[in-house]
């Protein structure tokens, strides 16, 4: 399995709901990330996870969090989101954090998010 | 500032024929290039990697190039395809730090029969 899996594939929410965006891989990566893109703009970091411990958060407000269940999972709770929130968000992952040319990152094919 | 910048902005071509995407970057220090290939709506995919040791690299009909001095780097797309039709995105992973990747904005192609 090479795959990296995000579900949903879209997802419109309210101001006011709370929703999730989970991610699954399988392919024993211990680094896991969010991104998220604007359309034709690249991916923007928002959080690194490392052997499941929060490594970077790159100033992400806090309507956005990430949890990390296992090795194989990372979620992204969004609560009380803003309209400008609206975005391609893509998980990924890497065999590790480090920018070596082994630690290439496999993409999710993302979750299309709309914020009314 | 670490930056990385794609031209042309986009590209238009005909089925069949040859381009080449260009990427220049002021990252430093470095520690790899890659070309990513990102279908509309979808994730990037992985096309290569270079390390700065590394002149070329070829995935089938896309083939890399890497001058590390001059700090370029160029994807060349032979014989294209209607399905060679995505966003061509270059990036840099800055290895000073965490060791993080800096993005460049992409390169629109779109082949027409």
């Amino acid at each position: 399995d090479t795959e990296v899996t995000q579900t949903p594939k879209h997802l419109v929410m309210g101001m006011t709901n709370k929703k999730s965006l989970k991610c699954e891989q399988h392919m024993g990566h211990r680094a896991m990330y969010w991104y998220k893109q604007k359309a034709k703009k690249p991916p923007e970091l928002m959080f690194v996870y490392s052997y499941e411990k929060l490594s970077i958060n790159e100033s992400v407000p806090s309507r956005f969090s990430p949890e990390c269940p296992n090795s194989s999972l990372l979620n992204l709770h969004l609560h009380a989101l803003q309209p400008e929130d609206s975005a391609l968000y893509l998980c990924a992952s890497s065999r590790g954090q480090g920018g070596s040319g082994a630690n290439v990152l496999t993409f999710g094919a993302g979750s299309r998010l709309t914020v009314l | 500032k670490n930056q990385v910048e794609q031209s042309p902005q986009s590209l238009i071509i005909l089925e069949g024929k040859n381009c080449t995407l260009q990427c220049n970057y002021t990252v430093s220090p470095f520690s790899n290039l890659r070309w990513y290939k990102q279908d509309t709506g979808r994730g990037p995919v992985s096309l290569t990697i270079m390390t700065f040791s590394e002149n070329t690299k070829s995935n089938g009909r896309y083939t890399a190039t890497l001058d590390a001095d001059t700090k370029q780097s160029s994807l060349h797309i032979t014989a294209s395809q209607l399905s060679d039709s995505a966003s061509y995105i270059c990036v840099v992973t800055y290895s000073g730090g965490y060791n993080k990747l800096i993005f460049g904005a992409g390169t629109r192609l779109a082949v027409h029969p």
